[in-house]
């Protein structure tokens, strides 16, 4: 089954200890983004990679650093949670880098960060 | 930048009914838009996609208009269903790359 795949679902952490929510897609999918989505903003773009070590800066980049060392993984990473990092987190991947595809989202990761 | 809106951030429909979502883009270069639903405790799910150089596409029980005249999207959901019920966004993309820009979301209601 095509899929985007996101760990951990839930997690509960405090300020200032690092963790990494994994993303893998099986889709061969060379585009892959990192989005947060909060209450009246919608989903803004956290980062994004066109393809194996390519990645970029998307809205909110602050706080947030990303890797694509293999086409199947996006891991996001905070270095240094804050409260204010506290959100909805999504991965997406699409198809081909050219734009007019859809792009395929994962089932979210709530972070809570006290 | 680009902007994306929908009109109203709640929608009640009765079961049967059809529903229309409407959404508002701002930017003249965007060349793709896409809506999404999303489920509670779910990533958005892809429903359907329209390009800039058509102005109607339909899927199964979803019809997506585009007048690009007043930047405006709707979707409409035919006979709409309990199982319809969820939050819908739109999204464009301004010419070239992947880019994505998000509307806030419409949370359709169905009622029995």
């Amino acid at each position: 089954e095509a899929q985007v795949t996101q760990n951990p679902r839930y997690l509960i952490t405090v300020t200032g200890k690092k963790l990494t929510v994994t993303c893998s897609q099986n889709m061969n999918h060379e585009y892959m983004s990192w989005y947060r989505q909060d209450p009246g903003l919608g989903l803004r773009q956290i980062y994004y990679s066109m393809n194996v070590e390519v990645t970029d800066k998307g809205d909110v980049p602050e706080g947030y650093k990303v890797s694509r060392k293999e086409k199947r993984n996006f891991p996001l990473i905070l270095e240094s949670p804050s409260p204010n990092q506290t959100s909805l987190y999504f991965c997406a991947s699409s198809s081909g880098t050219g734009g007019g595809q859809p792009q395929h989202f994962g089932d979210g990761t709530r972070l809570s960060i006290l | 930048g680009e902007n994306v809106g929908l009109h109203l951030p709640t929608l009640s429909v009765q079961e049967g009914d059809n529903s229309i979502i409407n959404c508002a883009y701002s930017n003249s270069a965007s060349d793709y838009f896409i809506w999404y639903k999303q489920e509670s405790g779910k990533g958005p799910q892809f429903i359907i996609d329209i390009r800039s150089n058509m102005d109607k596409r339909q899927g199964q029980r979803v019809t997506v208009l585009l007048n690009k005249t007043v930047k405006h999207l709707s979707l409409q959901i035919a006979a709409t269903q309990p199982g319809d019920s969820a939050v819908y966004f739109c999204a464009s993309r301004k010419g070239g790359g992947n880019k994505l820009t998000f509307g806030t979301g419409t949370q359709l209601k169905v009622e029995l």
